[in-house]
């Protein structure tokens, strides 16, 4: 069965460190988003992709970065950990060929910068 | 630009009863619509979609939606609530102008009592 998957499950890091994210589909979707959650805001738009070498920056995309170099992977990059990055952080993937698709949502990263 | 309001941050009912959890929209035109379920520790999952096709939309678990226009709403309803529905619910409506990105409501969390 077709899948997306996050990795690690959970992360513990310092300030200051670079961190990356993995997420990885294998829907073979061209949309793929990542958001982070946190009480009280819901869900975060960080960055999202329509393709491979296609990224975009969310409504919360300071300090974090992506690259998009094939179909199924769309790591997001931590540049230098920030304590207020404490989070959950969630992969999304879609289709792209209507409006009206379906996000497919991976399990989720959970975050601890300390 | 669209959002959507959900009324109400927790919502708890006893085993059995009506489960009514409350959206809002606010769109210049006509609006995808979507409610996804959490459950504890996991990912987002679609519940059900609006897109014009019927203003009372079915879902999975028993759940439906009712799209009304004349109140920008899209509540989300299920006759006999089950344990096993406790989790978080998000209501997401697709921006417009072709763009494949959901702009999402902060949540309700839904709580039963046995």
């Amino acid at each position: 069965d077709a899948e997306i998957t996050q990795s690690p499950r959970h992360k513990i890091t310092e300030t200051g460190r670079q961190v990356t994210l993995a997420c990885h589909q294998t829907w073979n979707h061209n949309n793929m988003f990542w958001y982070r959650q946190d009480l009280g805001h819901g869900l975060r738009l960080i960055h999202y992709s329509y393709g491979v070498h296609d990224t975009n920056k969310g409504e919360v995309s300071d300090g974090y970065s992506v690259s998009r170099s094939n179909t199924e992977d769309l790591p997001l990059t931590l540049e230098s950990a920030a304590s207020s990055q404490t989070s959950v952080y969630f992969c999304a993937s879609s289709e792209g060929a209507e409006l009206t698709d379906t996000q497919y949502f991976g399990p989720g990263t959970r975050l601890t910068v300390l | 630009a669209q959002s959507v309001t959900q009324l109400g941050s927790h919502v708890s009912v006893s085993e059995g009863a009506l489960v009514l959890l409350r959206c809002n929209y606010s769109s210049s035109v006509p609006p995808y619509l979507f409610w996804y379920v959490q459950y504890p520790n996991q990912g987002l999952q679609l519940l059900l979609k609006y897109t014009s096709a019927a203003t009372l939309v079915k879902g999975i678990n028993g759940f439906e939606a009712e799209f009304k226009k004349s109140e920008t709403s899209f509540h989300l309803t299920k006759p006999s609530a089950h344990m096993s529905d406790a989790a978080e619910y998000f209501c997401a409506v697709r921006k417009g102008g072709g763009s494949y990105i959901p702009t999402f409501g902060r949540g309700t969390s839904l709580i039963v009592h046995p």
